[in-house]
């Protein structure tokens, strides 16, 4: 069975502090994700990553950055966290061997920024 | 530009009946599509898939549908259950590139495109 996990999965930050989200995955996949949900937009890629230290920005990449050191941790960072970056963050996985594309994810880090 | 589209935020259906959900697409060179399941506080899962190249997949009480002139596809729940109310995401894919860098042509990068979602109620 396919694990991916999350830091944390209730996180109360303040505006301007620094927030970092970890994401862990266990199957040796290649391919990493971030993505936020919101009410009405659905999932919206921030960032994805198909190997270690290489990193493409998704559709909404403005307001964060990324690190993949290692091959199973994919880290999403809010530099100056803002209170539109208020979300529930999901982390997903997958192995490029997969030809339909299956992303398996993690079970979300709810964030609140004051 | 929305790719992926449901334009059904959200459904009811009474426990036993068929659930139908919808999702329409714009981009006609997309080569698989996806059906996930989310529950709240929880990540999505994959539920069913479908190649460009077929028009009908079947798992169980699921079954996604393709209709590649309408540029359009549904899932159909039967019977429908109550374990079954969640948000359903429509996605699309193309097949995995090949990015070549500095000669490994094993890497690769491929993204999902996913629907806003429809949240289906299923009634006692």
């Amino acid at each position: 069975d396919v694990k991916v996990t999350q830091s944390s999965r209730y996180l109360v930050k303040r505006t301007g502090e620094k927030v970092f989200l970890e994401c862990v995955q266990d199957m040796d996949h290649e391919n990493m994700f971030w993505y936020r949900q919101d009410p009405g937009l659905g999932l919206r890629l921030i960032y994805f990553s198909y190997d270690v230290k290489m990193k493409e920005k998704g559709d909404i990449p403005e307001g964060y950055s990324v690190s993949r050191e290692k091959k199973e941790r994919f880290s999403l960072i809010l530099e100056s966290a803002s209170t539109n970056q208020t979300s529930m963050y999901l982390c997903a996985s997958k192995s490029p061997e997969i030809s339909y594309n299956e992303q398996f994810f993690g079970p979300g880090t709810r964030l609140t920024v004051l | 530009d929305q790719q992926v589209k449901q334009n059904s935020p959200s459904l009811s259906v009474q426990e036993g009946r068929i659930s139908i959900l919808n999702c329409d697409y714009t981009n006609s060179m997309f080569d698989y599509f996806l059906w996930y399941k989310k529950y709240p506080a929880e990540g999505p899962t994959f539920l069913i898939s479908i190649s460009s190249i077929k028009d009908k997949n079947e798992d169980g009480r699921f079954t996604v549908f393709l209709n590649k002139s309408a540029k359009h596809l549904s899932l159909h729940i039967v019977p429908s259950q109550p374990g079954d109310s969640a948000v359903y995401f429509c996605a699309a894919s193309h097949l995995p590139q090949i990015r070549p860098v500095l000669g490994d042509t094993s890497r690769r990068d491929d993204k999902i495109i996913f629907g806003k979602g429809t949240r289906l109620h299923i009634l006692p």
